[in-house]
């Protein structure tokens, strides 16, 4: 298995800009989970789903975010429009139910 | 929501000696804690776990220890060695649900 796969690995966007952030989890996880990482704030659990249903979204910042997984394979995290405050590494996660979450690459993003 | 404080936030070490992080969590419920190994511009990558019906749990060099009465764990690396540089996440959550982390600790090993 190839783990959980990101894309794109780095983006620099300007501010005002759509920034859209792909993630496919390991064949078979269940559960998916969006991170966000700053030097300031550490990790931050944004969003996750489980089933393809989002559970928790209470981490998501504001209605700029928006996270969606319309199949098992697939999910996307997308920030309308992009703030500076945004820059930061976003992680995708993925499980099966009660065991450990594989982390993918991440994708650094830096909002000009 | 779920708390979670780690210290110290930088723990430097001689090679050979041991270090210790602790961690406290705020979510009684919670019974899943996981400690993550992030090297520098690397992803987060589970190294031990333990969950809430364990007392200790060993591999190798590192153990993990948990008190649910106080809602602290620690983990544990002995005999440690510069490959063991890196920054320390611990978690704590529910199992499959979202995981809460801690700050992080940068652990600095001293030739």
């Amino acid at each position: 298995d190839a783990g959980v796969i990101q894309s794109p690995r780095h983006e620099v966007t300007e501010m005002g800009q759509e920034v859209t952030l792909r993630c496919k989890p390991i064949s078979g996880h269940n559960s998916l989970f969006w991170y966000r990482q700053t030097m300031m704030r550490g990790l931050e659990l944004l969003i996750y789903f489980n089933n393809n249903v989002p559970i928790d979204d209470s981490g998501m910042p504001e209605d700029r975010f928006s996270a969606k997984m319309p199949n098992a394979s697939f999910s996307t995290l997308k920030i309308q429009p992009s703030e500076p405050r945004d820059s930061a590494v976003y992680f995708c996660a993925s499980t099966r139910t009660v065991n450990e979450q594989f982390f993918g690459p991440g994708t650094r993003l830096t909002v000009l | 929501g779920e708390n979670v404080e780690q210290h110290p936030s930088t723990l430097s070490v001689q090679e050979g000696d041991s270090a210790v992080i602790k961690c406290t969590y705020s979510d009684s419920a919670s019974n899943y804690f996981p400690w993550y190994k992030q090297e520098l511009g690397k992803r987060p990558q589970l190294i031990i776990d333990i969950r809430s019906n364990v007392g200790e749990k060993k591999d190798q060099r590192i153990a993990v220890t948990l008190n649910k009465t106080a809602k602290h764990f620690s983990l544990h690396i002995t005999e440690t060695q510069p490959e063991d540089s890196a920054v320390y996440f611990c978690g704590s959550g529910g199992g499959a649900d979202g995981l809460t982390f801690g700050k992080g600790t940068h652990l600095i090993i001293q030739p």
